[in-house]
């Protein structure tokens, strides 16, 4: 079964850069069809998009944090890893990663967005302090 | 920014009909999806493409959509269904995504 666990600090401070890496186990990431993504959720808020990479390497971004995010993987370590800059207290938040599948058109086309998060990880949370 | 626009609240009773809204101006050309989040749990998928049910989750969850409004509807809602439910879309032209603002649904 499809596992992913995403790992970090706990801690940081405030302008540091945020390093998350989300391993992952029994897909690929070399395969047609299938991302990685990453959610987060600030203590009792809502859930927030942040980026996805998909098996072609095509990255996508929040709009409001594309200057501070970047999304990378390594196929052959099965990971994925976020960093995100510039550090804030608003940025404490549970991280989530998720396996990604957007929505295939049946044709080879796939429609990257329609994306449906079918398996989570435990998410990992991350305090911004001084 | 697009925007998902979700009520902050739903109560049932058990046993009734639950009906959780979204509405999104991208909607009418792109699928909602519907996610469970109970207290301290990483969020499950329970609608996908608008309709769709994962083989795991209850056949009392079904989803539909028209126009700019996606619709969850928990038919004979159980206490176990209790949470917090978030609508997932992208925005059409640039293809990234984004969450409601939640509804947080109370069965008793």
């Amino acid at each position: 079964q499809i596992t992913l666990k995403e790992s970090g600090p706990s801690l940081v401070k405030p302008t540091q850069t945020l390093t998350l890496t989300c391993s992952f186990s029994e897909f690929s990431l070399n395969t047609s069809g299938v991302g990685v993504g990453w959610i987060r959720q600030p203590p009792g808020k809502a859930l927030d998009w942040l980026a996805v990479i998909y098996w072609d390497d095509d990255r996508r971004y929040s709009p409001s944090l594309t200057s501070r995010l970047t999304i990378t993987k390594d196929t052959s370590k099965n990971q994925v890893v976020l960093t995100m800059t510039n550090m804030d207290p608003v940025d404490t938040a549970t991280y989530y990663c998720v396996h990604t599948l957007p929505y295939y058109y049946g044709n080879g086309d796939y429609s990257k967005g329609d994306d449906t998060f079918d398996i989570w990880g435990q998410g990992t949370m991350v305090t911004v302090s001084s | 920014s697009y925007e998902l626009t979700q009520p902050p609240s739903v109560s049932v009773s058990p046993g009734q009909t639950a009906r959780i809204t979204c509405s999104g101006d991208a909607l009418p050309k792109q699928y909602a999806y519907w996610y469970q989040q109970k207290s301290g749990q990483a969020p499950v998928l329970v609608i996908y493409e608008d309709t769709k049910r994962p083989s795991d989750i209850p056949e009392r969850f079904s989803g539909s959509s028209s126009g700019t409004m996606a619709t969850l509807t928990i038919s004979g809602a159980q206490v176990e269904d209790e949470g917090d439910y978030y609508c997932y879309s992208s925005d059409s032209s640039d293809n990234h995504g984004v969450f409601g603002g939640g509804t947080k649904l109370t069965v008793l």
